[in-house]
């Protein structure tokens, strides 16, 4: 069975710091797919990233990176100089390549980024 | 339109009411998904349409119905519902390969903010 797991309920920043949200997943399955999704208060969920099991390869897209770590099962995301505009709930996800359509959701973490 | 759109964006229904939430896709996708999302909890799975065949069902209480007349469209009709089942209904949709075989990225609509009185 997938889970996913995001420990960090709440996070609290100040504008301009760093902040990581972390991400650990479980899954049987050897090829899989991770997401980040960004949730505004306005509810909609906004696709930031998807990592593919086989890519171990970083990335970074502006004040956004993601790091992903098969030997610790972790696919964790870093916003560099926060934002207000940041404040959302975060969420990781998993889906198994021969698990159609079945994304399993962790339980999200809600950032407020101060002024 | 671009996207994923959720009509309506708010609904007050009473317990003996009959309402449908309505999900449109403009983006070519053959799979579309029923979540829904209540107050510290986990996005739950509902529905999932590949090529407009219902292929899951997570157990789901029968006073929720969905349907999907084509790949663009999606419905979740609503009958005698609880208040437990006050929550954010959001739709996605994906483009997924014949055989199952999932790959893709899901893009959710705005969602249905549903308040059962």
């Amino acid at each position: 069975a997938q889970k996913v797991t995001q420990a960090q309920t709440e996070i609290s920043v100040v504008e301009k710091e760093d902040v990581t949200l972390d991400c650990v997943y479980e899954t049987r399955d050897t090829t899989y797919y991770l997401f980040w999704y960004k949730q505004p208060p306005s509810g909609e969920l906004v696709f930031l990233i998807r990592r593919n099991s086989f890519d171990e390869q970083n990335e970074i897209s502006g004040r956004y990176s993601w790091n992903f770590q098969k030997s610790t099962s972790s696919f964790n995301f870093t916003i560099t100089a926060s934002q207000v505009v940041d404040s959302a709930v975060y969420f990781c996800a998993l889906s198994e390549k021969n698990n159609a359509g079945k994304s399993t959701f962790g339980d999200g973490t809600t950032l407020t980024v101060k002024p | 339109e671009t996207g994923v759109t959720q009509t309506p964006r708010h609904l007050v229904m009473g317990m003996t009411n009959k309402k449908s939430l309505k999900c449109e896709q403009h983006l070519g996708h053959n799979a579309m998904y029923w979540y829904k999302q209540s107050a510290k909890k986990p996005l739950e799975l509902m529905f999932v349409y590949n090529f407009k065949e219902q292929t899951e069902n997570n157990s789901v209480p029968s006073r929720f119905s969905p349907e999907c007349p084509n790949s663009s469209h999606l419905f979740l009709h609503l009958h005698t519902l609880q208040p437990e089942d006050s929550a954010l209904y959001l739709c996605a949709s994906s483009q997924e390969t014949s055989g199952g075989l999932s790959t893709d990225t899901q893009y959710f609509g705005p969602g249905t903010r549903l308040t059962v009185l």
